[in-house]
């Protein structure tokens, strides 16, 4: 069974970096084609993509704030962590993570969700 | 990067009826890479389907989705009451991996 959880401060005040961890069980980032992704959704509106690491090491970031994003992933602690820099109230959202099967591009399994607020 | 547009923004049926959803792009989308999430309040999305018209495990068989190019549809054929939601339309074929604005279906 695959589950994800992520963890993290609730709030963080303008300009802070926020550091987000997923930790997951059920499967391995070092077996060919897996993924895990964070997405958001501010309060009330959509599903926002931010970023995918893929089992190669492989990061695809959203072009809109690939200058604040940073993933990296510790196989052996079965983590995936995002720092997203200089934070503002509009990044306030709850965070996923999500799991892309090796054979499928869609993310089938996804964490509860952490909500952050950023307010000073 | 790919536009999805989602259309109706609400809508309101009665358990029982037809529901369809459509999720249009603004370029063209593998139909390996069309997804459509559904979600509720307060929970997480859950896969519903994937490559525009297979259903994710355990999805009952009144989800349908179709479509190709440009153009995707979400069918719910009958209503039921847990499938008043928000659905969510996604492409993974070009980074970035976007998705749709929503489409929420109420109870009228």
């Amino acid at each position: 069974q695959i589950t994800l959880k992520e963890s993290g401060p609730t709030l963080v005040k303008p300009t802070q970096t926020l550091t987000l961890t997923c930790t997951f069980s059920g499967f391995s980032l070092s077996t060919s084609g897996v993924g895990v992704g964070w997405i958001r959704q501010p309060p009330g509106k959509a599903l926002e993509w931010l970023v995918l690491i893929y089992w190669d090491d492989d990061k695809r970031y959203s072009p809109s704030l690939k200058s604040r994003l940073t993933i990296t992933k510790d196989t052996s602690k079965n983590q995936v962590v995002l720092t997203m820099t200089n934070m503002d109230p509009v990044d306030t959202a709850t965070y996923y993570c999500a799991h892309r099967s090796w054979n499928l591009d869609a993310f089938d399994i996804w964490g509860q969700g952490t909500m952050v607020t950023v307010s000073s | 990067e790919i536009v999805l547009t989602q259309s109706p923004g609400t809508l309101s049926l009665s358990p029982g009826e037809r529901a369809t959803l459509s999720c249009r792009a603004s370029q063209s989308v593998s139909s390996s890479y069309l997804v459509w999430y559904q979600q509720k309040p307060g929970q997480a999305p859950r896969l519903l389907i994937y490559g525009a018209s297979s259903r994710a495990t355990g999805i009952p068989d009144r989800f349908r989705g179709s479509g190709s190019g440009t153009d995707f549809t979400l069918t719910i054929s009958r209503l039921e009451p847990e499938d008043f939601a928000v659905y969510y339309c996604q492409q993974c074929g070009s980074s970035p991996w976007t998705f749709g604005q929503g489409t929420k279906v109420e109870i009228k």
